[in-house]
């Protein structure tokens, strides 16, 4: 069974810091999404790994993935308040589905 | 501009009272799901279609229903909710299954 999980699963950071959050997955997959959800929102799609060693950046957030190792980050950089939210990582497991992990719920503070 | 629609937003309901909610999306993706999620955890799949094909999660209450009419809608039923239902309700759809989700709004039920 996939089994995907974060950490940490809250993160209260001050602006303008940097931080990584990490997203281990269980069984091998190719493939990995970065959500973003919005208290109360839908998710919002931000980054589609699609192969080992893939890095893909937007304004002050870089994901990346290391599929040997099972493992993706996000990383934040410089973070502003904007960027308070709760960040999902998800595995597409049987080529047809997505495994969300357990969601990191980050909050910037001045 | 092309969406993902829910409706409606917001659902209040009594314990046991059938409800309905609603999907649609003008991205003509063949792909749509329906997720369940209950406040501070991940959303949680609860069925899909693929074009017509039905695929059921293997723990899916049978209490939980689904109808997707045409390409555009897709509804889910819950025939008898519980207390225990009332959660966030997402719909997604994508092109294809390994594909990107799109994510609607969401419906938010609360059972009384």
């Amino acid at each position: 069974e996939l089994k995907v999980e974060q950490n940490p699963l809250f993160l209260s950071m001050q602006e303008g810091k940097n931080y990584t959050i990490y997203c281990n997955y269980s069984t091998t997959s190719d493939r990995l999404y970065w959500y973003r959800q919005d208290p109360g929102k839908s998710l919002e799609s931000l980054f589609v790994l699609l192969s080992n060693g893939a890095v893909k950046q937007e304004g002050r957030l870089m994901a990346s993935l290391d599929t040997k190792a099972r493992l993706s980050t996000l990383h934040i950089t410089a973070a502003v308040h904007d960027l308070s939210a709760t960040y999902f990582c998800a595995v597409e497991r049987n080529t047809d589905k997505l495994i969300f992990g357990t969601g990191t719920r980050l909050q910037v503070f001045p | 501009d092309a969406m993902v629609i829910q409706n409606p937003r917001y659902q209040v309901t009594q314990f046991g009272k059938p409800v309905t909610l609603s999907c649609s999306q003008t991205l003509n993706h063949n792909v749509m799901y329906w997720y369940q999620q209950k406040s501070s955890q991940a959303p949680k799949l609860l069925f899909h279609y693929y074009d017509k094909d039905f695929n059921n999660e293997a723990d899916t209450p049978d209490n939980f229903q689904s109808r997707r009419p045409n390409t555009s809608f897709c509804f889910l039923d819950i025939r008898s909710p519980g207390l225990g239902d009332a959660a966030m309700y997402l719909c997604a759809t994508s092109r294809a299954p390994i594909e990107t989700q799109y994510f609607g709004p969401g419906t938010r039920l609360l059972v009384l």
